[in-house]
């Protein structure tokens, strides 16, 4: 089954202490991306990748990581974790040639 | 002016309405139109795609493009209980989408 996978689905973790939200797809796809979705103001796109070793900021990178070494892989690191990233968090990828996005089913993380 | 303009809602609409869904956008440069549905919980999911204007049919849904006045819609016949849900306009001109902050839709059985 083509898709999008996220992982973990769930996490609350403190201030500062490193993490990494892993996304998987196997669809064969050059573009990944990430979002996070806040109540009030919608989807924004965190950073995306244009291809293996092509990564780029999106509209709201500060504070995360990325790394594309694999075609099928894209994490999102978060170094120091603040509250202020406590929101819901989607992985998404595409094929070069269209425009349509497909999401993973999301990560809900919470920074106390 | 922002990029797309989409009315949070919510819109509570009884079973078998048919229902409007719209989005206005301020950049002519926009070529390609989506509409999305995510359900509580869950990621966006693609339900039409399409890059020209007028109208295209899948089904209960009917999408719209108005490239002239920068208008889309999204329509909705029959609707069910099922259908409750927030719906996302995104378009793009490249490889970015952008995307609407979406509405909420409650169909009231």
């Amino acid at each position: 089954e083509a898709q999008v996978t996220q992982n973990p689905r769930y996490l609350i973790t403190v201030t500062g202490k490193k993490l990494t939200v892993t996304c998987s797809q196997n669809m064969n796809h050059e573009y990944m991306s990430w979002y996070r979705q806040d109540p009030g103001l919608g989807l924004r796109q965190i950073y995306y990748s244009m291809n293996v070793e092509v990564t780029d900021k999106g509209d709201v990178p500060e504070g995360y990581k990325v790394s594309r070494k694999e075609k099928r892989n894209f994490p999102l690191i978060l170094e120091s974790p603040s509250p202020n990233q406590t929101s819901l968090y989607f992985c998404a990828s595409k094929n070069r040639n269209l425009r349509v996005e497909y999401f993973g089913p999301g990560t809900r993380l919470t920074v106390t | 002016q922002k990029e797309v303009e989409q009315d949070p809602g919510p819109l509570s609409v009884p079973e078998g309405a048919i229902v409007s869904l719209n989005c206005t956008y301020s950049n002519s440069a926009f070529q390609y139109f989506m509409w999305y549905r995510q359900y509580s919980r869950k990621g966006p999911e693609l339900l039409m795609y399409t890059y020209s204007s007028g109208n295209k049919e899948d089904g209960r849904f009917t999408a719209q493009v108005d490239k002239s006045s920068k208008y889309i819609s999204l329509f909705i016949r029959d609707s069910q209980p099922s259908d409750s849900a927030t719906y996302l306009c995104a378009m793009s001109p490249d490889d970015k989408i952008i995307f609407g902050k979406g509405t909420r839709l409650h169909i009231l059985p």
